[in-house]
């Protein structure tokens, strides 16, 4: 399966941006690139999904490199219940179930 | 109710107990998927079913694990003489279609083997 690595933890500001990386170097052409959050006590939440664009929505932004191999998801302004962990997936062809690794851990301070 | 609905939200059990583990997936979904996340772990995969056909049951880590949607909504999962690294939340997601469309999740059940 085609892995994703991220940092394990990162902290952030109450109302400053956050960029969380992903490194997925062995994407392939046609496999999405997932965001998905996990605030404790939680299921899983989508944030969003991109293939080669960058993409926005009212959660967040996904910007993806011109290579494929990185991406980055981008909080615009964090709040304390941004705090979770985030997980890049990549979503492969023909397969139907998301594989999650770790994910980063986000801390919000006030 | 608008989301994905599991029960029982907690569940103990004495090592050697079956369990029952219940997921309503939102009401016309066609995909369900059953995951397992073990304490400070990412959720791992268990199985999918596309309506009432289990699809691929490659993560079920031992045959006491069972799952089944027989009318293509309700789906249960259950354990088999249940042991304790069977401890873990039982998670439940539901999607509309069968492409690579977004998941939607349920809280999961989290069962405590003793």
């Amino acid at each position: 399966d085609a892995k994703t690595t991220q940092p394990n933890s990162m902290e952030s500001n109450e109302e400053e941006p956050v960029h969380l990386p992903c490194n997925h170097s062995t994407i392939s052409g046609t496999d999405y690139i997932h965001w998905y959050r996990q605030l404790p006590s939680q299921g899983p939440e989508y944030v969003i999904h991109g293939l080669t664009s960058n993409v926005n929505n009212r959660m967040a932004s996904l910007a993806i490199a011109e290579d494929r191999k990185s991406s980055t998801l981008i909080l615009h302004r964090a709040t304390l219940r941004d705090a979770a962990v985030y997980y890049c997936i990549l979503h492969l062809t023909g397969r139907r179930a998301l594989t999650f690794g770790s994910g980063t851990r986000l801390q919000v301070q006030p | 109710g608008a989301g994905v609905s599991q029960s029982p939200r907690y569940k103990v059990a004495k090592r050697g107990q079956d369990v029952a583990l219940r997921c309503d997936p939102i009401s016309g979904h066609v995909s369900l998927f059953w995951y397992q996340q073990a304490l400070g772990q990412g959720p791992e995969f268990l199985t999918y079913f596309q309506n009432e056909a289990q699809l691929d049951k490659s993560g079920l880590p031992s045959d006491r694990f069972f799952a089944e949607r027989p009318e293509g909504s309700v789906s249960t999962l259950k354990i088999q003489r249940t042991q304790q690294e069977d401890s873990a939340v039982y998670l439940c997601a539901s999607s509309h279609g069968t492409g690579r469309e977004k998941l939607f999740f349920g809280s999961g059940t989290q069962l405590s083997v003793l």
